[in-house]
C-alpha cells in the first residue's frame, strides 16, 4: 500500500536549536516535497526533490535546508530554529497531479 | 497574494443536512483542481480530482463542479454525517507535469453536530 511517513510526529526544540525532519516513501515516487501548514495560510512549498542528491528550491525556502539520500528517503533541516518556524510540517510523494501526503509534524519552537 | 480563496471560513451544519463548500481562484493557467479532506492533526486525503473546462465528479456523497471560465469550484457533501467534520482543502495545479507547482486554499472548516 502507497505510503508516505513522517516522524516525528511531534516536536518541540528551542530557539537556536537543531531539528531534523524525517520522510520516507515507499511508493517508488520520483518527486517528493515538504510543506508548510500554518493556520489562515494555505500549504506552502519548502523544498521539493525530483530524485536522490537533487534539491529545488521552494516558496519558502529561508530558514530551511534540505536533503534526499535515497529515493525512499527525504530530510528537512533547521539547524538554528526560530519561533517563526513553528508550524505544522507535511511531506508528500508523487506528481503535481496526484500528491499523497504523510500525517505531518508539527513543530514547536520556544 | 492568495491565489486560491475558500469561502466561508467555516461552517456547522446539523448531521443529515447537505452542505456546500466554495472556492474561488485566480491561478493561471489551470491545469486541475482537486479537493483535500484533512482531519483535525491528519494528513490531506484526496477526495476527488477535477480536470475539464466544466467539470463534474461524484465520489459517494462527495460531488464537486469545476468552472475554468469563472475560475470558481464547488463540493457538495450530501446527508452529512459526524465523520465529515474536518478541513477540505482546495487545490489548484497550474501544469500537469513536474514543472508545476499546487496552489492551496486555506481550508473551510467544516463541523457537523447532533
Amino acid at each position: 500500500e502507497a505510503a508516505v511517513t513522517q516522524s516525528p510526529r511531534n516536536k518541540v526544540t528551542v530557539t537556536g536549536g537543531n531539528v531534523t525532519l524525517s520522510c520516507r516513501q515507499t511508493n517508488s515516487h520520483n518527486y517528493m516535497y515538504w510543506y508548510r501548514q500554518d493556520t489562515g495560510h494555505g500549504l506552502r512549498l519548502i523544498h521539493y526533490s525530483y530524485g536522490a542528491g537533487n534539491l529545488q528550491i521552494g516558496d519558502v525556502p529561508d530558514g530551511y535546508k534540505a536533503t534526499r539520500t535515497t529515493q525512499e528517503d527525504f530530510f528537512l533541516l533547521l539547524e538554528l530554529a526560530s519561533p517563526s518556524q513553528t508550524s505544522l510540517y507535511f511531506c508528500a510523494s508523487g506528481d503535481i497531479q496526484a500528491p499523497l501526503f504523510g500525517e505531518g509534524t508539527r513543530l514547536s519552537v520556544l | 497574494k492568495t491565489q486560491v480563496e475558500q469561502s466561508p471560513q467555516s461552517l456547522v451544519v446539523r448531521q443529515g443536512e447537505n452542505c456546500v463548500l466554495q472556492c474561488n481562484y485566480s491561478v493561471t493557467p489551470d491545469n486541475h483542481l482537486r479537493w483535500f479532506k484533512q482531519d483535525t492533526g491528519k494528513g490531506l486525503v484526496s477526495l476527488t480530482v477535477l480536470v475539464d473546462q466544466k467539470d463534474k465528479t461524484s465520489n459517494g456523497r462527495y460531488s464537486a463542479t469545476l468552472d475554468k471560465d469563472a475560475k470558481h469550484s464547488t463540493l457538495h457533501i450530501t446527508a452529512t454525517l459526524l465523520d465529515d467534520t474536518a478541513t477540505y482543502i482546495c487545490v489548484v495545479g497550474d501544469r500537469g507535469s513536474a514543472l508545476g507547482r499546487l496552489h492551496f486554499g486555506a481550508g473551510t472548516q467544516l463541523i457537523v453536530i447532533p
